[in-house]
């Protein structure tokens, strides 16, 4: 299985900073990366697929870039309803597997 | 609106088997170009996705829990189920029933979960 390393696992920010995560693959994956956020006690929510695609009524501050073996998601301007837990998850290889997860907290 | 809602007993006994259904509404599974699938969430494993079926009955399991998975459909009642034999404490866990623009794609649309724990 295709192995996906976020960093970092934790990130403290600031409302209004700029903030980027990244996922690793362990092997090439083309742009075939998805981004979900989950908020405590809720289910994942999808934001970007095809490594840099939104999904529909996604905030435009959230944009993703990458192909092959590393990407980014970024968020331009953090808000306070940013705060959550980011994954990336793989869909170039089967089975699909998720990275381990992004906590971004108020500092 | 689309709407996912998972159901099933919240406790099981290792060895024994899991079932979970997933009903679906704002969408209607036998017309549906759709794929719908399960995934879990544990502390240990993180997110781990199951598998996933399509209205003819097509299946896509992950290989290591191909041997303990069987996902099937309900098109009569708009609902598709999860059952995983030979349970263990390993399987612990918050199962969501999601949608999938394909067999294996990403999901875009997910219910709300449900946590299953076993135990004995």
């Amino acid at each position: 299985d295709i192995q996906l390393t976020q960093s970092p696992s934790f990130l403290s920010a600031s409302l209004g900073d700029r903030v980027t995560i990244i996922c690793r693959a362990s092997q090439g994956i083309s742009s075939y990366l998805a981004w979900y956020q989950q908020k405590s006690g809720k289910a994942p929510k999808l934001l970007i697929y095809g490594a840099s695609t939104l999904q529909s009524g996604v905030p435009s501050r959230f944009s993703g870039s990458g192909s092959g073996t590393e990407f980014t998601l970024t968020i331009s301007s953090l808000q306070p309803e940013d705060f959550a837990t980011y994954y990336c998850q793989q869909l170039n290889s089967f089975p699909p597997t998720f990275g381990g997860g992004t906590k971004v907290e108020i500092k | 609106q689309l709407q996912l809602q998972e159901s099933g007993p919240g406790l099981g006994k290792p060895s024994e088997t899991l079932s979970l259904t997933c009903s679906v509404s704002g969408d209607s599974l036998s017309s549906s170009p759709y794929h719908w699938g399960w995934i879990r969430q544990s502390p240990g494993k993180g997110l781990e996705w199951i598998g996933s079926i399509y209205y003819s009955g097509n299946t896509y399991y992950n290989p290591s829990l191909m041997s303990r998975v069987t996902i099937s459909i309900d098109t009569s009642k708009n609902q598709f189920s999860l059952k995983l034999t030979s349970v263990t404490a390993a399987d612990t866990a918050i199962y969501y029933c999601t949608r999938l623009p394909s067999g294996y794609s990403y999901s875009d649309y997910w219910g709300q979960g449900t946590l299953v724990t076993v135990s004995s």
